[in-house]
């Protein structure tokens, strides 16, 4: 179970071109989504928060005009990187909250985006 | 600020060669410590939580420990596939419904056969 799923695995744009990065959990319904950013060698740095039905929660320094985030179902949420440019160019992996349960607390993540802009 | 610090960086071992990997935190009330693996490319996969100190828990060649101050990720007998970057997150009482983690650089393992 917990298994959580990201589409596309991969992408390369243009710059100034917007893309967006799916984040399903299949086979349960999490109230919580979080979007994650990691740069090579690095480790996953926390861009924002999402909750079903509300704004998303986001980091000091992160733009939220540039990372749009939707969190429209229990089962969905969205990252739409608006006007790539090259140093936006990262690995993007979400991760998703069982709301209940022994692993309330827990993180289950998707297998990440990478996302290449020319 | 939560903080976390995982030593060493990068370990090269024999298979059969048992290590530790170590995570310090600071934190504003620990709610728990994950450990995850993650393999190049892939997203993060869940191996331990751990809620107080004194805590253990095991997995195949796997064990998790934790104190006050620090978590330790001991590897006994490693085999090659053991070989990934192994990652440690914090969670603090303070972040409320949140439950964000803050996460350490990660060790990456190496295991030569």
């Amino acid at each position: 179970g917990a298994v959580v799923s990201q589409h596309p695995s991969r992408v390369i744009c243009k710059s100034g071109t917007s893309v967006k990065i799916e984040c399903r959990s299949l086979d349960f319904q999490a109230t919580t989504m979080f979007w994650y950013r990691q740069f090579p060698k690095q480790s996953l740095m926390l861009m924002a928060t999402s909750n079903e039905g509300s704004k998303a929660t986001y980091e000091q320094g992160v733009e939220k005009d540039k990372f749009l985030i939707n969190h429209a179902s229990l089962t969905l949420s969205t990252l739409t990187v608006t006007s790539a440019h090259p140093e936006d160019s990262s690995f993007y992996i979400c991760s998703a909250r069982s709301p209940s349960g022994v692993s309330y607390n827990e993180q289950f993540f998707g297998p990440g985006t990478r996302l290449t802009v020319l | 600020e939560d903080q976390v610090t995982q030593s060493p960086e990068a370990l090269r071992l024999q298979e059969g060669e048992s290590s530790s990997l170590n995570c310090s935190y600071t934190v504003s009330g620990l709610r728990g410590l994950f450990w995850y693996r993650q393999d190049p490319g892939k997203g993060p996969e869940f191996l331990f939580t751990l809620y107080s100190a004194g805590e253990e828990k095991e997995k195949e060649r796997l064990k998790a420990t934790l104190t006050k101050k620090e978590s330790f990720l001991h590897i006994t007998a490693p085999k090659p596939e053991d070989s990934a970057t192994y990652l440690c997150a914090v969670q603090a009482r303070s972040g409320g419904s949140n439950y964000k983690l803050t996460f350490g650089k990660g060790t990456l393992l190496t295991v030569n056969p």
